[in-house]
């Protein structure tokens, strides 16, 4: 079993839509998690961190289910530009060590005009 | 502006010439990672460096070197490239004032 687990897609969606992704992580211990978008043949980079109560970031609203270890990312009203892999990642490392980012394979969106 | 700077972008090498590629970060931290990215398999972790002179094996090591002579400078060496080499290489450093990574350019390398 991969330590994340995200569905590979890939999403077509219409603009305007609403899109979930959801992720699953094997280690109850973990400690952060994130989730980070990547353009094709682009380096990852930072879309938001998740916390335990959850967090907005105008149209993208990510959630955390540490009981069921999964977490989910909604994105509203999508746009053209939201078209990208997302990465769904986690921190394994016990608190206060070094950083131990474990990355999901990354789910697949494409917003059709 | 907080960047992780590695080179070369594109590399095309034959198998068994010795090539390393160069990461470098301005943001004066102490950790600093390599991860390779392949389809379906997503970003593993190669090596890290908790600082100066301290590095240790990540996920997929086998193949590779590492040195940190210097905080700023983490090269990767592959010795005796082979075409499971082949792949899309980034180095990572922690992104202040977060929890998250900031990643370089990325690099792709073919072995041949």
């Amino acid at each position: 079993r991969k330590e994340v687990e995200q569905d590979p897609g890939p999403f077509n969606v219409p603009e305007g839509a609403t899109v979930a992704f959801n992720c699953t992580y094997s280690n109850s211990a973990s400690q952060s998690f994130f989730w980070y978008r990547q353009d094709c043949r682009k380096e990852p980079k930072l879309l938001m961190s998740v916390y335990s109560s959850g967090n907005e970031d105008g149209r993208f609203t990510a959630q955390l289910n540490r009981a069921s270890q999964y977490i989910s990312l909604l994105i509203r009203d999508s746009k053209l530009s939201d078209s990208a892999t997302y990465l769904c990642v986690v921190n394994m490392a016990p608190s206060g060590s070094a950083r131990q980012l474990t990355f999901g394979s990354g789910t697949q969106l494409t917003v059709l005009p | 502006e907080a960047q992780v700077t590695q080179n070369p972008r594109y590399l095309i090498t034959v198998t068994g010439k010795k090539l390393t590629v160069t990461c470098s970060q301005n943001m004066n931290h102490e950790y600093m990672s390599w991860y390779r990215q392949d389809p379906g398999l997503g970003l593993r972790q190669i090596y890290y460096s908790m600082n100066v002179e301290v590095t240790d094996k990540g996920d997929v090591p086998e193949g590779y070197k590492v040195s940190r002579k210097e905080k700023r400078n983490f090269p990767l060496i592959l010795e005796s490239p082979s075409p499971n080499q082949t792949s899309l290489y980034f180095c990572a450093s922690p992104k202040s004032g977060t929890y998250g990574y900031t990643f370089g350019s990325g690099t792709r390398l073919t072995v041949v």
